[in-house]
């Protein structure tokens, strides 16, 4: 079935540690995003990429730092900059990175919480 | 600025009840782009619909129907004779024509459905 692996789906990281969240995709879409949501809150971007070897930061970028070195697959790191990195992380993916109205498909999540 | 306003956080009603979400948006731009989405508890989100500023028609789709109103910025969203698996998150998001990538979501609206 075609569709955006999360992995893994808890996770728990110390004080001061980088920890990276895993997203492939096999739906051979360019676009692919990264959203941080918090409870009781929407979706706010962290960082996309439209394209294989670039990306670009999203509303909240600080403390984070991704890769695209294959379409399929766009993992993000949260670094010890990041200093409230509990929540539920998401990855996406659209058909084309410069057509914006593309819908976003997304995976079943990854949430983070810090020991 | 771009915002999404969702303003019931959460909504309980009975099974077979009809339930309208709504969702007033501001946007400068004349091309932009809503997109509802639903969120089970498993926690991806699943796309259901878009809708671009020049297409004001309203949309059926089963149970599912969706009020689009430039005159007042809303684009609401209604489901008939709900069922207990409609319960979940429901985000309104709006993408300005030109934004790559950069959705604004909501903070959703939680229904759910009792038996």
């Amino acid at each position: 079935d075609g569709g955006i692996t999360q992995s893994p789906k808890y996770l728990f990281r110390k004080e001061g540690q980088n920890v990276t969240l895993s997203c492939e995709q096999n739906l051979n879409h360019d676009a692919m995003y990264w959203y941080r949501q918090d409870p009781g809150q929407g979706l706010r971007l962290i960082y996309y990429s439209q394209i294989v070897n670039d990306f670009q930061k999203g509303d909240i970028a600080e403390g984070y730092s991704v890769s695209r070195e294959k379409k399929e697959s766009f993992p993000l790191t949260v670094t010890s900059a990041q200093k409230n990195p509990t929540a539920f992380y998401l990855c996406a993916s659209s058909i084309e990175g410069r057509a914006y109205n593309q819908p976003q498909h997304f995976g079943d999540g990854t949430r983070l919480s810090i020991l | 600025a771009q915002k999404v306003t969702q303003a019931q956080t959460e909504i309980s009603v009975v099974e077979k009840e009809d339930v309208t979400l709504d969702c007033v948006y501001e946007t400068r731009d004349t091309t932009y782009y809503l997109f509802w989405y639903k969120q089970p508890p498993s926690g991806e989100l699943v796309f259901l619909i878009r809708r671009n500023s020049f297409d004001e028609q309203n949309e059926i789709s089963g149970r599912y129907s969706w009020n689009f109103q430039k005159s007042t910025s809303s684009f609401n969203f209604t489901i008939t004779a709900s069922q207990v698996v409609d319960s979940a998150v429901y985000f309104c998001a709006l993408i300005r024509g030109g934004s790559q990538g950069n959705l604004i979501f909501g903070k959703g609206t939680k229904l759910s459905v009792k038996p």
